[in-house]
């Protein structure tokens, strides 16, 4: 079955670590999404790249990198620099163009203390 | 640039009763709109999407919603709520450039018997 995998689905990490979250697709999709999700605060948008070796910042990509170099990969780093790291992170995908539809994983939550 | 407002966090229906989810954008070019469910611990699941087509979408899960531009809305119903519908949803519009989507903060769908 092709879709997205996001590992782990749980991270546990202490402040001041970096800590990078998986993801990849078998999808065959162009272009892959990483996004952060907070109680009441919906869905926001880190990092997205459209095609391998590119990649553009998003509404909150202060503390976060990100890197291409598979078209199945997308990882996903949190530095020490991002000052409230605790949240629920999804990584999407979808084929190029504005309507095609995003395809999600199952998300990973990690709990810096 | 693009936007859309959930209103309404918490919607509670009885089973049987229609569910009405309330979306609004803003958009300075017209705007491809999608509506995601998700459960809890979960990645984010298409209900249905408008991309200037028919105005009436209808979706999976009984869900349908009417594009209407004079009031810039797209509300998400269904006839008859099943206890199976709790969950979050979201709606969403693409970025006026690329294929990224911005998400509404999200409205918690309570089902009681």
């Amino acid at each position: 079955d092709g879709g997205i995998t996001q590992s782990p689905k749980y991270l546990f990490r202490k402040e001041g670590q970096n800590v990078t979250l998986s993801c990849e697709q078998n999808l065959n999709h162009d272009a892959m999404y990483w996004y952060r999700q907070d109680p009441g605060q919906g869905l926001r948008l880190i990092y997205y790249s459209q095609i391998v070796n590119d990649f553009q910042k998003g509404d909150i990509a202060e503390g976060y990198s990100v890197s291409r170099e598979k078209k199945e990969s997308f990882p996903l780093t949190v530095t020490s620099a991002q000052k409230n790291p605790t949240a629920f992170y999804l990584c999407a995908s979808n084929l190029q163009g504005q309507t095609a539809p995003l395809h999600f994983g199952n998300g990973t939550r990690l709990t810096v203390t | 640039a693009q936007s859309v407002t959930q209103l309404g966090s918490h919607v509670s229906v009885s089973e049987g009763a229609l569910v009405l989810l309330r979306c609004n954008y803003s958009s300075s070019v017209p705007p491809y709109l999608f509506w995601y469910v998700q459960y809890p611990n979960q990645g984010l699941q298409l209900l249905l999407k408008y991309t200037s087509a028919a105005t009436l979408v209808k979706g999976i899960n009984g869900f349908e919603a009417e594009f209407k531009k004079s009031e810039t809305s797209f509300h998400l119903t269904k006839p008859s709520a099943h206890m199976s519908d709790a969950a979050e949803y979201f709606c969403a519009v693409v970025k006026s450039r690329g294929t990224a989507l911005i998400f509404g903060k999200g409205t918690t769908l309570s089902v009681s018997s």
